[in-house]
Parts: C-alpha cells; structure tokens; sequence
C-alpha cells in the first residue's frame, strides 16, 4: 500500500463548477503537507501549503485532517486553465531527515 | 522562476552504457532531490542531499548512485543503464527540510534501449 494514496480521476468539471480531491496518507507522523500542480509534460510546481487551520488562495482551499489523515483540495469556479494534474506531497521523518512522499496524482479536465 | 537547471533534457542511450545527470542551482539552497517519474508510480524519490557530500538515499536508489561536490551541483549517475530505467528524472531543491516547499528542474527524458 502507498503511503500516500489520490484518486487518479480523470474528474471531468465544466467550466464554473467546484470539484474537490482528497488525498489520504498512512504515517500519523506526517509534518507538513502542499499541493502541487504539474501540467503535461512539465515539472511539478507547488500550489499551496496545507495547515492545520486550514487555508485559502483565491479560489482555493486546503485542509488538513490529521485525526483521519486526510488532506483535501477544493477547487471553485473552475477555469479551463485549472485542467492538469495535481499532486499531494506530505513530508515524513524517516531516518532522521523528513523525506516528501508524493502521491500519484489527480488528473482534472475542465471542459467549455 | 528557481533557478535550477538539468542536462541533458534529453538523451537516448542503450542498455549498459553509464549515464551521468546533471542538476545545477543559483538558489544556494542546501536540500537536493532526484526523483523519477513513471505512469501509474507518480514521483518517486531516487536520493537526496542535505549538504555538501551528505547524501541519502530514497524509495527507487537501486541501480543509481549520486554525487555532490559542490553546493550548486547534484549528479546523479546510472551505472549500467537497463530498459526499467527509462523514466524522467526531475531534480528539486528546497531551502529547508520539513516545511519547505521544493521547487522542480524542467526534467530529463531519458530513455534506454
């Protein structure tokens, strides 16, 4: 089992809607948590860190349930330009260092 | 944008032949990472640095070894490359290790016949 687990989609949204991702992960230990974004073919870049409190940017919002550990995303009044791939990241000691664990990615197609 | 670069981008090789990647960095940061990405796997941490010649190794470091003589730098050398290695292989750097977020090189496409 992996220690972090995401639905791979696709999750197929008009334009205007909310979608949401969750992504679960397995060490309770866990520190820290972000969401990235990778388009096609291109390297992955960070979209939002994940606190306990919960948090937003614009029309997204991230939170952390520690006592399910879970992270979510929650994407409103999605726009095209929302379509790609988006990753969870949670950062867990291990061997002294705290190593990231990405999951495997959730694919979001924003269609007219 | 961070300013981290990979070479090749590209590079088509066969089975056996040593392969060497290279991450560079203008950040300064200390943290470097190499990962691999695979359909169906996701990203997937090969080995990791947390300073000059201190390196670790990650989830997939079979069949790969690492080097880092310098802050700026971080190789990452196949030996003997296999056809399971085709992949590509993204470098990261990050400033700080347990909350600090990491930023991605463009990658390398690497394929191995």
């Amino acid at each position: 089992r992996k220690e972090v687990e995401q639905d791979p989609g696709p999750f197929n949204v008009p334009e205007g809607a909310t979608v949401a991702f969750n992504c679960t992960y397995s060490n309770s230990a866990s520190q820290s948590f972000f969401w990235y974004r990778q388009d096609c073919r291109k390297e992955p870049k960070l979209l939002m860190s994940v606190y306990s409190s919960g948090n937003e940017d614009g029309r997204f919002t991230a939170q952390l349930n520690r006592a399910s550990q879970y992270i979510s995303l929650l994407i409103r009044d999605s726009k095209l330009s929302d379509s790609a791939t988006y990753l969870c990241v949670v950062n867990s000691i291990s061997g002294g260092s705290y190593i990231p664990t990405f999951g495997r990615g959730t694919s979001l197609i924003v269609h007219p | 944008d961070a300013g981290i670069t990979q070479s090749p981008r590209h590079k088509v090789t066969e089975t056996g032949t040593p392969v060497t990647l290279r991450c560079h960095q203008t950040e300064n940061h200390r943290y470097m990472y190499w990962y691999r990405q695979d359909p169906g796997h996701g990203l997937r941490l090969i080995h990791y640095s947390y300073g000059v010649k201190d390196t670790d190794k990650g989830e997939v470091s079979d069949g790969y070894s690492v080097s880092r003589s310098k802050t700026e730098d971080f190789l990452l050398t196949l030996e003997s490359a296999t056809s399971s290695q085709t992949s590509v292989y993204f470098c990261a750097i990050s400033q700080r290790e347990r909350s600090d977020t990491q930023y991605f090189g463009p990658g390398t496409r690497l394929t191995v016949l």
